[in-house]
């Protein structure tokens, strides 16, 4: 099995610009979550899915950053205008949900650089 | 509110000594508490949880309800240990997970 798929790895962008990033999570898996993790600092919740609606978003900084999680699998993450303090490492992650482990799986991560 | 704190952002233990990784918790509750660990270029992945009870490559952590603690142990440090470790606390509501700041550990030759 692939685990939960990210991209892209890498981004470098120019402040203001916009960008977005992609998640699979594991087949089956109704929860999924995106975190952001600065340097040196513990992963962060931005937003998570209990299929395709967004049960906790308190942290998502909605001026600049939406999700969404069309029927209810893969899920995107988008940022406009990316600013300077939003080069970090953007998670992904998938549980079960309600009928499985209370575990989480992450993806590789995709680390944004904004110049 | 629910914390984690790791009070150790850095940790260096000789390979073949002891070593613990501290982990205490905030929450007006039962949590469920977990050790997720991030090898070099690898994602974080799941290392042991509390209620499974088990050893994961020679770790053990112990659900200290009196001290609100959770600390890592393992007897007898591996270079491949080296890692960065996370704490993390899952409340109530299921599916809610909440981590520490990490403890980088490097275990020397």
């Amino acid at each position: 099995e692939a685990g939960v798929v990210q991209s892209p790895r890498y981004k470098i962008i120019e402040k203001k610009q916009p960008v977005a990033f992609w998640c699979n999570p594991i087949s089956g898996h109704n929860t999924l979550y995106w975190y952001l993790q600065n340097l040196g600092q513990g992963p962060e919740l931005l937003i998570r899915y209990e299929n395709e609606e967004a049960v906790d978003d308190s942290q998502l900084p909605k001026d600049r950053f939406s999700a969404e999680r069309l029927k209810g699998v893969d899920s995107t993450l988008k940022i406009q205008p990316a600013e300077l303090g939003d080069s970090a490492v953007y998670l992904c992650a998938s549980s079960p949900g309600s009928s499985g482990a209370n575990v989480l799986t992450f993806g590789a991560g995709s680390r944004l650089t904004v110049l | 509110a629910q914390r984690v704190t790791q009070p150790e952002k850095l940790l260096s233990v000789f390979k073949g000594a002891p070593v613990e990784l501290k982990c205490n918790y905030s929450y007006s509750g039962s949590p469920e508490l977990f050790w997720y660990v991030q090898y070099s270029r690898q994602r974080l992945q799941l290392l042991l949880r509390h209620i499974s009870r088990e050893s994961i490559k020679g770790f053990t952590a112990d659900l200290n309800k009196g001290e609100t603690s959770f600390h890592l142990k393992k007897p007898f440090a591996q270079e491949e240990d080296s890692a960065m470790y996370y704490c993390a606390l899952s409340g109530r509501a299921r599916n809610q997970f909440y981590f520490g700041t990490g403890t980088s550990l490097t275990v020397i030759p």
